[in-house]
């Protein structure tokens, strides 16, 4: 039971251009989300987080959007540098429980 | 500026044997988390600790034991190595259970069990 769910595994974007990763969630009582990165032989590292009672948080090229009706927060990264290459997990909480990953998204940057 | 940090980075088991995976934090955070990262799927929770002593099971805690001696170490012990645990393995750390989004991830253990 998959409650946090990225379905595509790999996305390639061209340096300068936008990069959209999406997440879907199916548990109403997740009100926590957050977006980690991760390197290739390194532990995964927080790059932003929103709250339910927002629909919008940003931190330089980084913006989060969550719509709560559609269970859907994307990722957006503009413009997208070769840097930004990694995978990328969303993952969510509910109050202060455990935190749940989805399976994440390999995003390539293309110089 | 040390971090988390786990040893081994790589390692071969053989079904049955067992061994412990090690896990330092230097930054005196009371919480600890183990997770195990399978090939196409999330991280899943193995266990946690709130601070020395205390520990409690996560989502998949089955197969695995830990301990909480120091605030410093949370070991994760494997006593008779399976298959099924072929996976990478993520030791984290965080200040406390509220700020689980700011908890810092150890590079990872590589483990196969043939």
């Amino acid at each position: 039971d998959q409650q946090v769910k990225q379905n595509s595994p790999s996305l390639s974007v061209q340096e300068g251009r936008i990069s959209i990763l999406n997440c879907d969630y199916t548990n109403s009582m997740f009100d926590y989300f957050l977006w980690y990165k991760k390197y290739p032989a390194e532990g995964p590292t927080f790059l932003i987080s929103i709250s339910s009672i927002k629909d919008k948080n940003e931190d330089g090229r980084f913006t989060v959007f969550l719509n709560k009706s559609a269970k859907h927060l994307s990722l957006h990264i503009v413009p997208s540098q070769p840097g930004d290459s990694a995978v990328y997990f969303c993952a969510a909480r509910a109050g202060n429980e455990k935190l749940t990953f989805g399976t994440g998204t390999r995003l390539t940057i293309i110089p | 500026n040390a971090g988390v940090t786990q040893t081994p980075k790589f390692r071969i088991l053989k079904i049955g044997q067992s061994m412990t995976l090690q896990c330092t934090q230097d930054m005196n955070h009371n919480y600890m988390y183990w997770y195990r990262q399978d090939p196409g799927m999330g991280l899943k929770l193995i266990y946690y600790s709130v601070g020395a002593g205390i520990t409690d099971k996560g989502e998949v805690p089955n197969g695995y034991n830990v301990s909480r001696s120091t605030t410093e170490d949370f070991p994760l012990r494997l006593e008779l190595a399976a298959p099924s645990q072929t996976s990478v393995y993520f030791c984290a750390s965080s200040a406390s259970r509220v700020s689980q989004e700011t908890q810092y991830f150890g590079p990872g253990t590589r483990l196969l069990v043939l």
